[in-house]
């Protein structure tokens, strides 16, 4: 079956933790690993990973990518209520996405 | 200009009505997307457009109806809605249908059916 899933669901931290979400993936037609914030409105990019075992980094946030094994996480460092967010962990192949369900963060002050 | 935009940002309808969102890119990418995103839901894709012509078509009801008048616009023509037809409707392109995983997501119209 052509699945992403992501763990935890859903996520409640405070301010300062760190935090690593989950995605594991169908390997049928992967060509990339892709991460999005998405709040209240259209999903933001965050990572694009087609390598595995080279790690992303931008600012707080970093992915990594597993081919082995199938999975990729996102950490997010030193965690601010701007990081509560919807993350979306996305399968990438030639003409189409597939979406996980996406974990629900939320950061209290 | 990597900026997908799109009109309405909100749009309140009913049921007999018609109506029409629009988006817009100028990016040069020749493949643009619509995805339907029900609250706490990932998107789902709805219509792929390649080259100004449809290529994909999930199954969506005959009362979206997709355009694409040019290589920079993309409509999607509503008429005779249900409430479930309720939320946000996300219009993204990318360079053609072969990078797909290079989409750019423009910011959303939410749609509520009465």
């Amino acid at each position: 079956e052509d699945k992403v899933v992501q763990s935890p669901l859903s996520l409640v931290v405070h301010e300062g933790d760190t935090v690593t979400l989950n995605c594991s993936y169908e390997v049928t037609n992967f060509r990339s690993l892709l991460w999005y914030k998405q709040e209240k409105k259209a999903p933001t990019f965050l990572f694009m990973l087609t390598s595995s075992g080279i790690e992303k980094k931008s600012g707080r946030l970093s992915s990594i990518l597993d081919k082995k094994e199938l999975f990729s996480i996102l950490n997010i460092t030193a965690t601010q209520t701007g990081d509560s967010a919807v993350y979306l962990c996305v399968r990438g192949s030639a003409r189409q996405l597939t979406f996980g369900s996406g974990t629900q963060l939320t950061v209290l002050p | 200009d990597t900026e997908v935009t799109q009109t309405p940002k909100h749009l309140v309808m009913g049921m007999t009505n018609k109506k029409s969102l629009k988006c817009e890119q100028h990016m040069g990418h020749r493949a643009m997307y619509w995805y339907k995103q029900k609250a706490k839901k990932p998107p789902e894709l709805m219509f792929v457009y390649s080259y100004e012509k449809l290529s994909i078509n999930e199954s969506v009801p005959s009362r979206f109806s997709p355009e694409c008048p040019n290589s920079s616009l993309l409509n999607l023509h509503l008429h005779a809605l249900q409430p479930e037809d309720s939320a946000l409707y996300l219009c993204a392109s990318s360079q053609d249908e072969e990078f797909t995983d290079t989409q750019y997501f423009g910011p959303g119209t939410r749609l509520t059916v009465l």
